[in-house]
């Protein structure tokens, strides 16, 4: 059975760091890309940040780059998500979905997500 | 970029077909076949129904259908069933290598 299960969310202030990590199984975790992906409170799906099944190639939305960066492990089946200089506006769930492929097309299967609150 | 742009509630009675719709740019759903559609269930994750305009994944019904046509993709359900309400989003690959969701539909089962 394929499942993703994020963890590491919690409360930081603003500024601070956060890494979230997204653990695989089921799968060939070395043969697919991973999203992340959030949902603010209230709002809609927010694309964040995909890598690409050799860990060569990263994509990020505007509003983290510089500030987010992704990563994997292989030898643990583990995606992560390194969040910096965090914002309030950067309050929301945080889920990992594995692609459909190695290289980018859709979002197969997701997490539950983990909630990250950015606040003072 | 800006997110696609999708109703923000849609309904039908069972056994009716409903549309949703999923406007972008020529960016994204107008020069991209990576549009794909998510059904989400309160409390649930976000489960795949269609993948590259048009095609379902494994197990899911044929009462979903895909279509698009220049900047606009559709996602239909015919025969609505009470299962069918949640919330739907559409999703597209962008000419700057992200993908954007749509604001994401309400379906209400009347």
């Amino acid at each position: 059975q394929v499942q993703l299960v994020e963890s590491g969310g919690g409360v930081v202030q603003p500024g601070g760091s956060l890494r979230l990590s997204c653990a695989a199984s089921g799968f060939s975790f070395r043969g697919y890309g991973i999203h992340w992906v959030r949902q603010a409170p209230g709002k809609g799906l927010e694309w964040v940040a995909f890598m690409r099944f050799d860990g060569n190639t990263e994509y990020y939305v505007e509003s983290v780059k510089g500030r987010f960066a992704i990563s994997r492990d292989d030898s643990k089946n583990t995606m992560y998500l390194q969040m910096n200089g965090l914002r309030p506006e950067d309050t929301a769930v945080y889920s990992c979905a594995k692609d459909w492929t190695k290289w980018g097309n859709c979002l197969e299967i997701w997490g539950q997500g983990t909630l990250v609150s950015v606040s003072s | 970029q800006s997110a696609l742009t999708q109703p923000a509630s849609v309904s039908g009675s069972p056994g009716q077909s409903i549309t949703i719709s999923c406007t972008g740019a020529g960016s994204d759903v107008g020069t991209y076949n990576y549009v794909s559609w998510y059904q989400r269930h309160p409390g649930k994750a976000p489960r795949l129904i269609i993948y590259e305009v048009n095609n379902r994944p494994s197990g899911v019904s044929d009462r979903f259908f895909g279509s698009k046509s220049g900047n606009t993709a559709s996602l239909t359900i015919s025969g609505l069933q009470t299962e069918d309400e949640a919330e739907y989003y559409c999703c597209s690959y962008t000419g700057t290598s992200t993908w954007v969701f749509g604001g994401g539909t309400t379906l209400t089962v009347l």
